[in-house]
């Protein structure tokens, strides 16, 4: 099926240092997601993104939705040894058939030398 | 947001047989979905559950192989059948209200012998 593409696939940073990885698409989506999944867990929602040009933060994760609603992008500042996982992105659509489906991308896997 | 229990958390199974994965909500909401996550993949849908209906595959998965109940607002199984090493997975519930973004439970780990 249909995947986002996310990048990076693995990042290796030290502690306390500023993490950025995007998610691109070839078609539009009306909702950007971003989740954390810890091993042996089920991913948890970190940012929801409802609206094109959006910037939403929480605590230190910040994210956009892109103009042009293909797009989006997740900041960590400050790194912590907790931030360790995987982040996902995902794409959903409004309305209509595959209205509430989910696409995800392929994952960035964040590993962090204290 | 809904608390979404999953059981079992984890199974070893041998190959052939069928396992039956629970997902109960603490909540009633219109939406339930099953997903798939192999080794160190991402997550793809496999289907919608529906409330009194015939739940919507997508495409590469059918029925015969994934069947899924869906009796009422805050249960449904997911049904792995006739099991090969190849459906060595993390099989996880999430649920949605159409007002919120989905919420996951912490998955079902399955290893096929």
């Amino acid at each position: 099926g249909q995947q986002l593409n996310q990048s990076p696939q693995s990042m290796f940073i030290q502690e306390g240092e500023d993490v950025s990885m995007n998610c691109t698409s070839s078609s539009i989506f009306n909702t950007w997601l971003w989740y954390k999944q810890d091993p042996g867990e089920g991913p948890v929602l970190l940012i929801a993104l409802y609206k094109a040009g959006e910037l939403t933060s929480n605590g230190r994760l910040t994210a956009q939705f892109g103009i042009t609603r293909k797009d989006s992008f997740l900041n960590i500042s400050a790194s912590i040894p907790s931030d360790v996982g995987i982040y996902f992105c995902a794409g959903q659509r409004a309305g209509g058939e595959g209205a509430q489906k989910l696409v995800f991308g392929q994952g960035t896997r964040l590993t962090i030398n204290p | 947001s809904a608390v979404i229990s999953q059981k079992p958390s984890r199974d070893i199974c041998q190959r052939g047989t069928s396992l039956t994965i629970q997902c109960q909500v603490d909540s009633q909401v219109t939406m339930m979905f099953w997903y798939r996550q192999q080794p160190g993949q991402s997550l793809t849908l496999i289907a919608t559950a529906n409330q009194g209906s015939e739940a919507t595959y997508e495409s590469g998965f059918v029925i015969d192989k994934f069947p899924i109940s869906r009796p009422n607002l805050t249960f449904s199984t997911l049904t792995v059948s006739n099991m090969s090493p190849e459906d060595s997975s993390i099989y996880l519930c999430s649920v949605g209200t159409g007002r919120e973004p989905q919420h996951f439970g912490d998955g079902t780990r399955l290893s096929i012998l």
